[in-house]
């Protein structure tokens, strides 16, 4: 297994555009997260799936985000008319089950994520 | 609300020792996660933390203290391939991780 893949490592697109990044996790993981990252920040939590089900998503999520995992394997996030204030890095990370491996510490392990620029 | 708070900066001498402090409040707690962050590139595992005590993993080690709500990380023999950003991160009563800024770590020959 190679870990995860993200594609594409680099977008940029102009205000207004949608823009769709892909996450591949570990084949072996259930669970797939989406955070975005800014310079200078921890990695803010967007949304995770365990298989195919999107168990939650946060608040501060507009509308114009939305994401998917439709065969719990691969998962892909849209964003629609996009804003200056969405360039950032979008990263995908998976892990196990909780209580599976790792001691209980259910660690993730994450894509080298997508920069988005909006210009 | 829930916060984690770590310095933005330190500066450390290759071959020296580095102790990056994080303080949490958070609502419940199920471990603390320390995760190195090379520019430009993804988070990497580095240790975790559940109990009370020290975890020695290498040239790295974690200790955390649940009562006072405080964890290090500390770094010994620093190399210059350890200059990088380094989050803690709390895992809280919804199994949620909540991120620190990170403290951005560079290293001085």
């Amino acid at each position: 297994d190679t870990g995860v893949s993200q594609d594409p490592r680099h977008k940029i697109t102009k205000r207004g555009q949608n823009v769709t990044f892909r996450c591949d996790p570990i084949s072996e993981h259930n669970r797939l997260y989406w955070y975005r990252q800014t310079l200078g920040q921890g990695p803010e939590f967007l949304t995770y799936f365990q298989n195919e089900a999107q168990l939650e998503k946060s608040r501060l999520l507009s509308d114009r985000f939305s994401a998917e995992r439709p065969k719990g394997s691969f998962s892909t996030l849209e964003i629609q008319r996009t804003e200056q204030g969405d360039s950032a890095m979008y990263l995908c990370a998976s892990s196990p089950l909780p209580g599976t491996g790792d001691s209980g510490a259910n660690v993730l392990t994450f894509g080298a994520g997508s920069r988005l620029t909006v210009l | 609300g829930q916060n984690i708070d770590q310095p933005t900066e330190m500066t450390a001498t290759e071959g020296a020792i580095v102790q990056i402090n994080c303080t949490y409040q958070t609502s419940g707690f199920n471990g603390l996660f320390w995760y190195q962050q090379h520019a430009g590139e993804a988070p990497t595992f580095l240790s975790y933390n559940v109990l009370d005590g020290l975890e020695e993993k290498g040239r790295f080690s974690s200790f955390l203290s649940r009562s006072k709500g405080y964890s290090y990380l500390l770094l010994k023999e620093l190399q210059m391939k350890d200059s990088a950003s380094y989050l803690c991160a709390v895992k809280d009563s919804n199994y949620q991780l909540i991120w620190g800024a990170g403290t951005k770590l560079i290293i001085k020959p």
